[in-house]
Parts: structure tokens; C-alpha cells; sequence
């Protein structure tokens, strides 16, 4: 099992352009998400997904959009990347098991820059 | 809302000496509390979770976290640190719902030779 897989690892974009980051999990989790991470402020939820077909905002989803194809597939898009978005990204799957979150597994990352 | 708390953005230990990690969650007890680590340029991993079946949780590499309700803390600790122990280590706390993981900030842990 590949587990939680993330492309690209790194992209570089100028002001203005848009990416989509790519997510796919093989451990038919139901639940799918979008986080963020930069310097001293931890991880911070930008969208997920409870099940196929359903999407919910996080903590801080201005400026991105997310797409959950199928049970597998979870994408994260930037329309018009702003320096603010760059960070190191990451996608995440769970379970959730007696209505409450189970562990979530981790993708590798992307490390997006803004320039 | 459940929220977490780790004491300490940067914690240095020198190899051999003990390894003390500090979370605190909110008043009401969780459902589960976990310890992940973070190796520099990786994704976040699995360290241990409390499920209520064990006060005393172990986890790989040697970690252990203590559930404590009366200090609402759930503190990660390793009796001898290893160089390969420098990482980041985040505390987190579920709460009912797809939505309801809840990480602190992380602490950055440096071994020192």
C-alpha cells in the first residue's frame, strides 16, 4: 500500500498563477483533508472532505478550492497564487470511526513558492 | 471545543538524557489524543494514541505518553534521547465528527550531541 500520495513535491509558481495539487489514499478512508503548514503556526485546516461528494471548509480556505473525484481522490486548487500561499501543504486521510476522527495519515507534501 | 497546548516551541536535550514533551488538552476528556513526529522534509507519522484503554500509551521508537485527567495532560516522554529522536512533534486531540482533529504547534526537538 502506497498509502497517502501527493504530487507535484515541489512547484515553484509566479504571482497570479494556478496549480492544482494532487491527493489519492488507498486505505478507503472516507474522510479527506487539506492542510498547511508554515513556521510556528503549526497546521492549519484549509478544506476537507467527510465523504465522496461533500466538501467543508477549514480554518483558512480563502483562495483555494478542493474537488473530492471519487473516494480516492481529494485535489486542492489554486486559482490566483498570491506569495501569502507559500507554504508546505499536505493531504490527509481518516477513518472516522463511532462518529469521532480516527488517526490521520499524511502525505509527503508539496512545497509550493510564490514568487 | 477541544483544543491542545504544547508547552515549549523548541526543547534541546543532549543524547542519553530523558526526552519530556508537554500537552495539555482542554477540560473535557477526548475520545483520542495522539503524538505525531515530523522529520525534517516529511509528512507527519503516527506516534502513539490514547483510545481510554491504557492511561500508559507506548509507541514506536521508544516514546511513551501518560494520560493524565486530573492535569488534563497527555506529556510524551523517552527515557534516553537519540540523535535520530530530532524532529517536530505535534500533540493532538479528536472530538466527535469528521472535522474535529485538533493539533498544537508543534514542538521542535533538537538532540545535542
Amino acid at each position: 500500500n502506497a498509502g497517502v500520495t501527493q504530487t507535484p513535491k515541489f512547484q515553484v509558481l509566479k504571482t497570479g498563477q494556478s496549480m492544482t495539487l494532487q491527493c489519492a489514499q488507498d486505505m478507503n478512508h472516507n474522510s479527506m483533508y487539506w492542510y498547511r503548514q508554515d513556521p510556528g503556526m503549526g497546521l492549519r485546516l484549509i478544506y476537507y472532505s467527510a465523504s465522496e461528494g461533500t466538501t467543508d471548509k477549514g480554518e483558512v480556505p480563502n483562495g483555494y478550492n478542493v474537488s473530492r473525484l471519487n473516494k480516492r481522490e481529494f485535489s486542492l486548487r489554486l486559482e490566483s497564487a498570491a506569495p501569502s500561499q507559500t507554504s508546505v501543504y499536505f493531504c490527509a486521510s481518516s477513518d472516522v470511526t463511532g462518529g469521532v476522527t480516527d488517526t490521520q495519515y499524511f502525505g509527503p507534501g508539496t512545497r509550493l513558492t510564490v514568487l | 471545543a477541544q483544543s491542545v497546548t504544547q508547552l515549549g516551541s523548541h526543547v534541546s536535550v543532549s543524547e542519553g538524557a530523558l526526552v519530556l514533551l508537554r500537552c495539555n488538552y482542554s477540560s473535557s476528556v477526548p475520545p483520542y489524543l495522539f503524538w505525531y513526529v515530523q522529520y525534517p522534509n516529511q509528512g507527519l507519522q503516527l506516534l502513539l494514541k490514547y483510545t481510554s484503554a491504557a492511561t500508559l500509551v507506548k509507541g514506536i521508537n521508544g516514546f511513551e505518553a501518560e494520560f493524565k485527567k486530573s492535569e488534563t495532560s497527555f506529556h510524551l516522554t523517552k527515557p534516553s534521547a537519540h540523535m535520530s529522536d530530532a524532529a517536530e512533534y505535534f500533540c493532538a486531540v479528536t472530538a466527535g465528527g469528521a472535522n474535529n482533529l485538533f493539533f498544537g504547534t508543534g514542538t521542535r526537538l533538537t538532540v545535542i550531541p
